[in-house]
């Protein structure tokens, strides 16, 4: 059984730039969750992707945006960098029956750092 | 806004000793969920809890969920080495997010 995993490990941008990062969920699981973790806190719910769409959004702005594949990984976009969006960015799966949720399930996380 | 507050926000102990760390929150949750994390890693599941009430023990580690389930708390019998981490709780919420504390930073030296 494969594990979460998330694409690049490392990623610096500068401010204004636009960056896509990468999630592959887990063998079984239908839906994927993206967090923003920022140094010394916990992660904060960005948005949960099911059947290709967004299924909750947390209170990010529309900058954030992502994708969802037929294969259930996921692509994280943020345009317009700002200083602030410096983070670990973590992507989680997990299966969703449509009525019930289940465990989630972490990658390793994308450390972006804008300068 | 659904809120978890962990304590405390750091722990150093010496190998050997117990450990409590406290999640608490002003809002019901439908399960909790405890986590671990290590330095530019992503968070590793220790256990869920569903039940009010429920206890579940995972070798050294005792996580219990509160009556009202807005609370938890993790317990640790002789601290080791390995121990140390972050440890999160998260709660979850409309069944379709996490709702995450700040963490408990745990160094247990030997």
């Amino acid at each position: 059984e494969t594990g979460v995993t998330q694409s690049p490990t490392h990623l610096i941008k500068t401010r204004g730039q636009q960056v896509t990062l990468r999630c592959s969920s887990q063998s079984g699981h239908n839906t994927v969750s993206w967090y923003q973790q920022a140094l010394g806190q916990g992660p904060q719910f960005i948005f949960q992707y099911y059947r290709e769409e967004e299924n909750g959004r947390g209170n990010f702005p529309p900058r954030f945006s992502g994708l969802q594949f037929p294969n259930y990984s996921s692509e994280l976009n943020v345009n317009a960098l700002e200083l602030d969006d410096s983070a670990l960015y973590l992507c989680a799966s997990s299966f969703f029956s449509g009525s019930s949720s289940y465990e989630q399930y972490f990658g390793p996380g994308t450390r972006l750092t804008v300068t | 806004t659904q809120l978890l507050e962990q304590s405390p926000q750091f722990l150093s102990i010496q190998e050997g000793e117990n450990l409590t760390v406290y999640c608490n929150s002003s809002s019901v949750f439908s399960s909790l969920q405890w986590y671990r994390q290590e330095p530019g890693e992503g968070p590793v599941l220790l256990v869920t809890v569903v039940t009010g009430g429920e206890v579940k023990k995972l070798k050294r580690l005792t996580f219990q969920f509160g009556d009202a389930r807005k609370d938890s708390s993790l317990h640790i019998t002789a601290a080791q080495p390995g121990d140390t981490g972050l440890y999160l709780c998260a709660g979850a919420s409309g069944g379709n997010k996490l709702v995450f504390g700040a963490g408990t930073i745990l160094r247990v030296k030997s």
